[in-house]
């Protein structure tokens, strides 16, 4: 079973186009998150929702725009795509473990091109 | 907010050997420290995590240590083998339903068999 999916896998689209990149976790999650991971292996949050509700936004320029129709969804729409948008995007959902952390589980990522 | 420094960037090692990777946050208030393994071209997958009110856990041949007064932390792997080749990333946030990872830029762990 996939616990933290994303589609498509690999997106190539030029610079203006928008685009979505879609996210479900089966896990029962009330945290969704957006990462972004760039070139250099960097990765940093950019939205954080909670219970649907947007919790945090970092400093994310307004043509992101994150959309969760319910708690196991969080789709990540862009708007007016430039070559910098080029990255890698990780969805992830989080719970309380065991141990007491709360852990986050990752999606598969989104390996996304703008040409 | 919260700065993670991690080091080395890079760690290359015999199979056998052991290696740490080190390190630092800035925010007093964080108080859970996860260590990620990140395959190439897979998603991040958590191996190990502290909480602060632990100063060391052990788990087969990985280990994290915490040093809350001095605001490090460390990921220590013996008995290296190949497959543990992967970039690692330490984070640190505080342990809430709603919070964030901060993470270090990662350390891309090389063992030579």
């Amino acid at each position: 079973d996939t616990a933290v999916s994303q589609t498509p896998k690999y997106l190539v689209t030029q610079m203006g186009n928008d685009k979505s990149i879609k996210c479900e976790q089966n896990l029962g999650h009330d945290t969704m998150y957006w990462y972004k991971q760039d070139s250099k292996k960097f990765l940093k949050i950019m939205f954080s929702y909670n219970n649907k509700e947007l919790i945090i936004n970092e400093t994310v320029p307004n043509r992101f725009s994150p959309k969760s129709p319910d708690k196991a969804h969080l789709n990540l729409h862009i708007n007016s795509l430039e070559l910098g948008d080029s990255a890698v995007y990780f969805c992830a959902s989080s719970h309380l473990s065991s141990s007491g952390g709360y852990e986050q589980y990752f999606g598969p990522g989104t390996r996304l091109t703008v040409t | 907010g919260e700065n993670v420094e991690q080091h080395p960037s890079t760690l290359s090692v015999q199979e056998g050997d052991s290696a740490v990777i080190k390190c630092t946050y800035s925010d007093s208030a964080s108080n859970y420290f996860p260590w990620y393994k990140q395959e190439l071209g897979k998603r991040p997958q958590l191996i190990i995590d502290i909480r602060s009110n632990v100063g060391e856990k052990k788990d087969q041949r990985i280990a994290v240590t915490l040093n809350k007064t001095a605001k490090h932390f460390s990921l220590h792997i013996t008995e290296t083998q190949p497959e543990d080749s992967a970039v690692y990333f330490c984070a640190a946030s505080l342990n809430s339903g709603y919070s964030t990872l901060t993470f270090g830029k990662g350390t891309m762990l090389l063992v030579s068999p």
